[in-house]
């Protein structure tokens, strides 16, 4: 299954709101999660289930979408969240990840 | 806390090989099913592959780019995961991360990872 992220980057100011994409080439019902990654940092997980917030992430994110197309959103950037955002698909093996979104500061 | 180490790698020549160990602790190893993950420099995640916990009879599954070269297995007396690379490309240069999967199968801690460079 192949996971297409848009866009690949953007660039934001804090305070905006945010909405990253993912789209699956075939159904993964919302067996999706969403990852964020600092450089030189592993991955952290922010979103499973496609939905559901991650013990001790803030509530500006939020995930949404089931079948093929996905959001992740940040409601309100702050500049902690500068980072690179991965979603991956749980449905069926192999797993894959989607390419990424880098989100920069403007 | 949980915590997830990696070592073990390096450089190493084309076709060469290499064993990648993870060290985890602070949660209970053998109830979890357990991943690695790699990310070449400057490019995206790579899901490599899985091993499932011993209810589910340490079963693996692969990714099509490394099935056949890797092999993952665990050690649950001594709360280890491990990677056994072979025939190593230069497109195999990554840090290779191990992760843990909950329940869900996402992945909800992760090592610091380790750098392996194929090159001669």
């Amino acid at each position: 299954i192949q996971l297409t992220q848009s866009p690949s980057s953007l660039s934001a100011s804090v305070g905006d709101r945010v909405t990253i994409t993912c789209r699956a080439s075939q159904g993964i019902s919302s067996h999706l999660v969403w990852y964020q990654q600092k450089p030189g940092k592993a991955p952290k997980l922010l979103i499973y289930a496609a939905s559901t917030l991650q013990s001790g992430v803030p509530s500006r994110f939020s995930g949404s979408g089931s079948g093929t197309d996905f959001t992740l959103t940040i409601s309100s950037l702050q500049p902690e969240d500068f980072a690179t955002y991965y979603c991956q698909q749980l449905n069926s093996y192999p797993l894959t990840f989607g390419g990424g979104t880098k989100v920069e500061i403007k | 806390e949980v915590q997830l180490v990696e070592s073990g790698g390096g450089l190493v020549q084309p076709g060469g090989s290499l064993r990648l160990s993870c060290a985890a602790s602070g949660f209970s190893f053998s109830d979890h099913y357990m991943d690695w993950v790699r990310q070449a420099p400057g490019k995206g995640l790579e899901w490599v592959g899985r091993i499932r916990n011993k209810a589910n009879s340490h079963t693996t599954e692969y990714a099509a780019s490394v099935k056949g070269r890797f092999t993952i297995s665990r050690d649950d007396s001594n709360n280890s995961l491990y990677l056994q690379v072979n025939s190593l490309k230069s497109e195999d240069t990554a840090v290779y991360y191990c992760a843990r999967s909950t329940v869900t199968t996402a992945l909800d801690h992760w090592g610091q990872g380790t750098l392996v460079t194929v090159s001669s």
